[in-house]
């Protein structure tokens, strides 16, 4: 996954505590992405972002919030972690193109919600 | 309201054979597609896609077919590898706010059998 990380790779947080994830590129490109990705349910759009704080919702954005503060940096924030939150998040970021675009993922955030 | 559906949630291939992977869509408004590959503990990789504008894709062993009036789209590896193991996504998109909006299908899990 070069130019994107993700940060951390797995946590275990306790129910109603804030946790805040972390995407960093390194690529400079304007749009990221934030997905979960659940058996049965696939990849599913929570929040995506187009430029510096400039974001969007995406299907399953309740209960979490992003911020873009810099273009490198794309931060999701689960406000009170419930236990259906408990999922592989990933980031993607993409370029603009003409035609297509093609999303490159990080490698994922592992999120357990006890 | 699931726009990409992936209906086998697995499939099985002896090595060397032909592998085909289905996806169908609803949204007629996607214009590009495109297939990712996904091993354990690691992000989506992107593999091959297709443009609403051409009927077949092809790259190496992997040749993407579309069928627009179907909606209806399939991945063909040829000859299938051991290495081709793991969990395979579809996606159809459409630009949003400047970029490609992916919509991703739950995911087909291929084993290939040695």
């Amino acid at each position: 996954d070069a130019g994107i990380t993700q940060s951390p790779r797995h946590k275990v947080t306790e129910t109603g505590t804030p946790v805040t994830l972390r995407c960093h590129q390194t690529e400079n490109h304007r749009y990221m992405y934030w997905y979960r990705q659940d058996p049965g349910h696939g990849l599913r759009l929570i929040h995506y972002s187009y430029g510096v704080k400039d974001t969007d919702k995406g299907e399953v954005s309740d209960g979490y919030s992003v911020s873009r503060s810099k273009t490198e940096d794309f931060l999701l924030t689960l406000e009170s972690a419930t236990s259906s939150q408990t999922s592989v998040y990933f980031c993607a970021i993409s370029s603009p193109r003409i035609r297509g675009a093609v999303y490159t993922f990080g490698s994922g955030t592992r999120l357990t919600v006890v | 309201d699931q726009q990409v559906k992936q209906n086998s949630p697995s499939l099985s291939v002896q090595e060397g054979r032909i592998s085909i992977l289905n996806c169908d869509y609803t949204n007629s408004m996607f214009d590009y597609f495109l297939w990712y590959k996904k091993y354990p503990a690691e992000g989506p990789t992107f593999l091959i896609s297709i443009s609403s504008i051409k009927d077949k894709n092809e790259d190496g062993r992997f040749t993407v077919f579309l069928n627009k009036s179907a909606k209806h789209l399939s991945l063909h590896i040829v000859p299938s590898q051991p290495g081709d193991s793991a969990v395979y996504f579809c996606a159809g998109g459409r630009v949003v706010s400047g970029t490609y909006k992916y919509i991703f299908g739950t995911g087909t899990r291929l084993k290939v059998l040695a």
